[in-house]
Formats: C-alpha cells, structure tokens, sequence
C-alpha cells in the first residue's frame, strides 16, 4: 500500500481564500484522523471518522474550518476564509479499528 | 497548560552517548504511544505502553511506562546519527476515547557523527 496520501504538500495562500486540503486513507483502514502541528502548541487532534462519520470535532478551532468524508477512500479539510494564524502543518492519519495509526507526510500551509 | 510535558526540548549529543527522554503528566492515561517523527514527513509510531510499569525493548530503544500510567521515558543507548529526529509521546484514553491521541510537544534530538 502507497500509505496515506495528502495534497498538496505545500499550499501558500493568501488571507481571506479558501483553501482545500486532501487526504486519501489506507484502503480498509476505517478510522481517519487529522491533526494541525505548530511550534507553539505542537500536534493537535482536530478532528476524526469513524466509517465516514464524524466522531468528535471538538478540536476543530472555529466555524471556518470543516471537514467531510464523502467515502471511504477520500478526506478533505477546509478553511474559509483563511487566516494568517492558520499557517500550520496539516496531518492526515488512518487506522484500522484499535490499530496502529498511519501519518501521510504533511501538508504545510502557509497563509500570508 | 500542556497535558504532557516532554523534557529536554532540544537535545545534541556525540555519536555513541546514551541519553533518556522524558514524557510528564498529571493525568492518567489508558496507554501511552511514542513516535519518531522526521523533517518533511509524518510521525512513525515506535511503540504502545500499556500497563503501568511496563517495560519495552526495541533494538536501542528502551521506553517505560510508570507504575501510575503518568508518565513515561525513552532511553537510547549508543545513539546513531541515523536516531536524529523529534521524538513524540502522546497519550490515549482522555475524554473516554483510546482513539483521542494527547501528544507532548517532543524533544528534538540531534546526533552529531
């Protein structure tokens, strides 16, 4: 398996866009995890699945972002509008029931 | 307020020195994970604690998990340069949920050849 795959890998935006990131999962994997990692407060739940149902979003920050999972295979994160605070790393991870939880590689976000 | 707290931040050491890290809190969790996480990449979980004063062994790596389930460290014995990265806790179990992870900040390690 490819493990999981987010795009973009770089996104640089500017204040007041909306921005878009995606999140493929582990095929058969039925949890799916993203997390926000800044210096300052380090890696943070924001939100997760359950077989594409939201679970518990209470890590999300504010109305302006949101996050769905129309199927099984695909995730997105979206922040609108977006805002200078908001420059941060954005994690995906997928587990499998009680498993072990599987990171993508990032999408650093950058909004001037 | 950070549920747990890893200690040292920043850590260089000589090829070859042992070193511990340290993962502190004031709240139990039901299991405690360790990651190592690399520039431009996600982190990569090295193991699962789960009973208070468990002991794991993976190669170099030692990691405990206190009697209390409050904390836990990571020990390195004749660390290599290929060690260098910044090493994650991140606790399980807040809220109900084993799925909710709590991570520490980390403690960046480098390991000068």
């Amino acid at each position: 398996d490819a493990g999981v795959i987010q795009s973009p890998r770089h996104e640089v935006t500017e204040m007041g866009q909306e921005v878009t990131l995606r999140c493929k999962p582990i095929s058969g994997h039925d949890y799916l995890f993203w997390y926000r990692q800044t210096m300052m407060r380090g890696l943070e739940l924001l939100i997760y699945f359950n077989n594409n149902v939201p679970i518990d979003d209470s890590g999300m920050p504010e109305d302006r972002f949101s996050a769905k999972m129309p199927n099984a295979s695909f995730s997105t994160l979206k922040i609108q509008p977006s805002e200078p605070r908001d420059s941060a790393v954005y994690f995906c991870a997928s587990s499998s029931g009680t498993g072990d939880p599987f990171f993508g590689q990032g999408t650093r976000l950058t909004v001037v | 307020t950070q549920l747990l707290e890893q200690s040292p931040q920043f850590l260089s050491i000589q090829e070859g020195e042992n070193l511990t890290v340290y993962c502190n809190s004031s709240s139990v969790f039901s299991s405690l994970q360790w990651y190592r996480q690399e520039p431009g990449e996600g982190p990569v979980l090295l193991v699962t604690v789960v009973t208070g004063g468990e002991v794991k062994k993976l190669k170099r790596l030692t990691f405990q998990f206190g009697d209390a389930r409050k904390d836990s460290s990571l020990h390195i014995t004749a660390a290599q340069p290929g060690d260098t990265g910044l090493y994650l806790c991140a606790g399980a179990g807040r809220g109900g949920s084993n799925y909710k992870l709590t991570f520490g900040k980390g403690t960046l390690l480098t390991v000068n050849p």
